[in-house]
């Protein structure tokens, strides 16, 4: 079976600082690993996604996130913080079906000027 | 290109009433999905179609809740009689194959529902 873990339920940055989200994964089978963020009121938006090629994975929005198996971990990072990015990050891994996503419970990004 | 349309963005019922979400994907997108997100958790995968047919419905409550796709493209997920711990966004996403569905779906905005 898969899993997500995220560590932190809100992540406070001040605009201009490093954003780093954590994220840790369980899974049976090489794990395709996903990163998606929800703006109020809005559906999930994918960010980047991780389907074992690169271990660097570039995204949207200047967002970036790294594959390292030895950890488990799927961290996602971004230089620097733009009030712009305050939002929801869900972190996901394919599940057990050929297509289904298990979702972490999310991390609350807020941004502070 | 349209996205994933849902409607109602906004539904309060009572507690036994039945409610009822349409969804209509991606023109041309074969996979359908339903999705409950209860506040502060991750949106949970309730049942998953291939154009018309069931591929997942291992975690769909079968006894209140029910969903159909008649004709491979708009969804309808219903509730029949709603519960206080069916207080959640019920989220549609679609993607153009079963395959495509492992690298990308696309959501829609969801329903906000609030049993009362």
């Amino acid at each position: 079976a898969q899993s997500v873990t995220q560590l932190g339920s809100h992540v406070s940055v001040s605009e201009g600082a490093l954003v780093l989200l954590r994220c840790n994964y369980s899974s049976s089978v090489p794990p395709y690993l996903f990163w998606y963020v929800q703006y109020p009121n809005q559906g999930l938006q994918l960010l980047l996604k991780y389907t074992s090629a690169a271990t660097l994975v570039k995204g949207i929005n200047g967002f970036e996130a790294e594959f390292k198996k030895s950890e488990t971990s799927f961290h996602l990072t971004k230089p620097s913080a733009h009030m712009s990015d305050a939002a929801e990050y869900f972190c996901a891994v394919r599940g057990s079906g050929y297509s289904t996503l298990t979702f972490g419970k999310g991390t609350m990004l807020l941004v502070s000027p | 290109e349209a996205g994933v349309a849902q409607s109602p963005r906004y539904k309060i019922i009572e507690k036994r009433q039945s409610v009822a979400f349409w969804c209509n994907p991606i023109s041309g997108h074969a996979t359908l999905y339903w999705y409950q997100q209860i506040l502060g958790q991750g949106p949970k995968l309730l049942i998953q179609f291939q154009n018309n047919g069931v591929v997942d419905d291992s975690q769909l409550p079968k006894d209140r809740f029910s969903a159909e796709r008649l004709k491979g493209v708009d969804s309808t997920l219903k509730i029949q009689p709603a519960k206080l711990e069916d207080s959640a966004v019920y989220l549609c996403a679609s993607s153009e194959t079963i395959a495509s569905g492992g690298y990308e779906q696309y959501f829609g905005p969801g329903t906000r529902l609030t049993v009362t």
